[in-house]
């Protein structure tokens, strides 16, 4: 068990760009999940997979942002035409079944500054 | 609705003393409930849970919070507070129903003081 990896761990990149996040959980964890934590605040649910089919989103993820879990093992997050208000920790965490007392496990998270 | 409220936005306490970090939630249904704790550029760690068993937990590090129903609480707490349990720390609810349901509340900073 290597836990939930996440890649790349910080990205500067300036207004109006498009950015990609990778997210591997562990192995052979079904569920998978995005997060949003901007400072002060606890994360935020934006969507989530089970395997390769993404149940649910947000009303924060807007269309900019698209989410793929093609194999439904690891996932990417695109944000296009990047803002300053998407500065923010994406988090990625994942969870064996996806029940509501599965334990969700977290990465590291990439942490995204829009300049 | 469901929601959580963490009542102390930063608590402070000296090493070797009790801990208390406050959480009250709200829930259509019989919730999950969770603590987990975040150290700088470290991922959340998840510290226990409660999934209708006991409704006092115990999880790492010393640390163990109570379910009340009647008072729509899950505190955390730890009879000795060590140096390394400085971090932010987050309740969260999750409900076992359709649809996904699992809030975060907005985190406690924890001081502890040498």
């Amino acid at each position: 068990d290597t836990g939930v990896s996440q890649d790349p761990r910080h990205k500067i990149t300036k207004r109006g760009q498009n950015v990609t996040f990778r997210c591997d959980p562990i192995s052979e964890h079904n569920r998978l999940y995005w997060y949003r934590q901007t400072l002060g605040q606890g994360p935020e649910f934006l969507t989530y997979f089970q395997n390769e089919a993404q149940l649910e989103k947000s009303r924060l993820l807007s269309d900019r942002f698209s989410a793929e879990r093609p194999k439904g093992s690891f996932s990417t997050l695109e944000i296009q035409r990047t803002e300053q208000g998407d500065s923010a920790m994406y988090l990625c965490a994942s969870s064996p079944t996806g029940g509501g007392t599965d334990t969700q496990y977290f990465g590291p998270g990439t942490r995204l500054t829009v300049l | 609705a469901q929601s959580v409220t963490q009542l102390d936005s930063h608590v402070s306490v000296s090493e070797g003393t009790p801990v208390l970090l406050r959480c009250n939630y709200s829930s259509s249904y019989s919730p999950s409930l969770f603590w987990y704790v975040q150290h700088p550029n470290k991922g959340l760690q998840l510290l226990l849970k409660y999934t209708s068993a006991a409704t006092l937990v115990k999880g790492i590090n010393g640390f163990e919070a109570e379910f009340k129903k009647s008072e729509t609480s899950f505190h955390l707490t730890k009879p000795s507070a060590h140096m390394s349990d400085a971090a932010e720390y987050f309740c969260v609810v999750s409900e076992n129903t359709g649809g996904f349901k699992t809030i975060f509340g907005a985190g406690t900073r924890l001081f502890v003081k040498a």
